[in-house]
């Protein structure tokens, strides 16, 4: 089925720096979702965009909504070991299907 | 958000045989999702479990493969049937929530040898 593609795929960071990552589409969305998954459990929610433009945040991650409706983007600063695992974004594709981005997998060096 | 709990957590399984995976919520919900995710992928979404009537599939997924049942609003079980070792992912249940939020089940691992 149809993905979102994310940038990076993977990346290596040193603890306290900040991380970028975004998730671009050919289609318009109508929400997006941030999330992310450790090894062994399931995805976990993060922060939810609902408007063009918004910008969110939680704790030390922010997201934006892309002002396009085909993409957003998540930061996350003074990046700490346990931001360790694989970020997901989603887009909602009509009343309640999301498509799932490729996931962009963060690893932290103390 | 609900607590949502998945029975069994791992499974291992022999080709051509069937598993039945258990979702349960700690509170009513009226959308129900299960997903497929294979090693190292993202994630795909299988089919909407309705409470009442047939599951809505998506495109590549069938009723005789992935047979889903959701008898009320707290409980959904999805099988996956006659088992080969392309069946092998961790499958998910999720919740959706009037905000258009979805949260996930700790996931089922099945490998199928």
């Amino acid at each position: 089925g149809q993905q979102l593609n994310q940038s990076p795929q993977s990346m290596f960071i040193q603890e306290g720096e900040d991380v970028s990552m975004n998730c671009t589409s050919s289609s318009i969305f109508n929400t997006w979702l941030w999330y992310k998954q450790e090894p062994g459990e399931g995805p976990v929610l993060l922060i939810a965009l609902y408007k063009a433009g918004e910008l969110t945040s939680n704790g030390r991650l922010t997201a934006q909504f892309g002002i396009t409706r085909k993409d957003s983007f998540l930061n996350i600063s003074a990046s700490i070991p346990s931001d360790v695992g694989i970020y997901f974004c989603a887009g909602r594709e009509g009343t309640y299907k999301y498509i799932f981005g490729t996931g962009t997998r963060l690893k932290v060096l103390a | 958000s609900a607590v949502i709990s998945q029975k069994p957590s791992r499974d291992i399984c022999q080709r051509g045989t069937s598993l039945t995976i258990q979702c349960q919520v700690d509170s009513q919900v009226t959308m129900m999702f299960w997903y497929r995710q294979q090693p190292g992928q993202s994630l795909t979404l299988i089919a909407t479990a309705n409470q009442g009537s047939e599951a809505t599939y998506e495109s590549g997924f069938v009723i005789d493969k992935f047979p889903i049942s959701r008898p009320n609003l707290t409980f959904s079980t999805l099988t996956v049937s006659n088992m080969s070792p392309e069946d092998s992912s961790i499958y998910l249940c999720s919740v959706g929530t009037p905000y258009n939020e979805q949260f996930f089940g700790p996931g089922t691992r099945l490998t199928v040898l």
